[in-house]
């Protein structure tokens, strides 16, 4: 059981290149997340999906897009990476209101 | 969106002693968690709490919904307590807070 796998674990891009982080789940988990974690400011919701087909903006939408692809992928992509990107991105997945289970995250650095 | 408030924001420990961590939030909840960061980054559900006490060996933590606010307790504090202690709320959009960095000192 490998819980909520995140690829790539490091990538660093420069200002203007694209890319996408994948993720998947095997839980059957409904709910997917992205979020990013920058230093002191904990983590901020990027997007999330509440069911497979449905989509929605978290706190910090702009300069991302989001894939649900079926009920265990859920893809971020950067279509023009800026600086103000370089982050740590987190994948989580959660079954209904309960335990929410993140992947080990992809550092993500754009020059 | 709910805002989530979490203090202190740092916390030095020495190993053995014990300590409470506090997670306030501006509305009411059905779902909150705590999470500990470890220095690697691994982030690891450590209590699902919307309301009431629940206790995982030396770690213990309170909710009072009615209150908006929730509890982490540490006793004994070991080396491997260090980290970052995230409260997260919310039923769909988990909102967190910025979290609370525990260094436990040998």
């Amino acid at each position: 059981n490998a819980g909520v796998t995140q690829t790539p674990k490091f990538q660093v891009l420069k200002t203007g290149q694209s890319m996408t982080l994948q993720c998947a789940q095997d839980m059957n988990h409904n709910s997917m997340y992205w979020y990013r974690q920058d230093p002191g400011m904990g983590l901020r919701l990027i997007y999330y999906s509440a069911s497979e087909g449905t989509t929605d903006k978290g706190e910090v939408p702009n300069g991302y897009n989001v894939s649900r692809l079926n009920k265990r992928e859920f893809s971020l992509r950067l279509e023009s990476a800026a600086p103000s990107q370089t982050s740590v991105y987190f994948c989580a997945s959660l079954r209904g209101a309960n335990v929410l289970t993140f992947g080990a995250g992809s550092r993500l650095t754009v020059l | 969106g709910i805002q989530v408030e979490q203090s202190p924001p740092d916390l030095i420990l020495q190993e053995g002693a014990n300590s409470t961590l506090r997670c306030n939030f501006s509305d009411s909840v059905n779902n909150l968690q705590w999470f500990h960061q470890n220095p690697w980054g691994q982030l690891i559900n450590l209590f699902y709490i919307p309301s009431g006490t629940k206790q995982n060996g030396r770690l213990s933590a309170t909710t009072v919904a009615t209150e908006r606010y929730s509890l982490l307790y540490i006793s004994s504090s070991q080396t491997t307590d260090s980290g970052v202690y995230f409260c997260a709320v919310d039923d769909y959009k988990l909102s967190f807070g910025a979290g609370t960095t525990v260094t436990v000192r040998a």
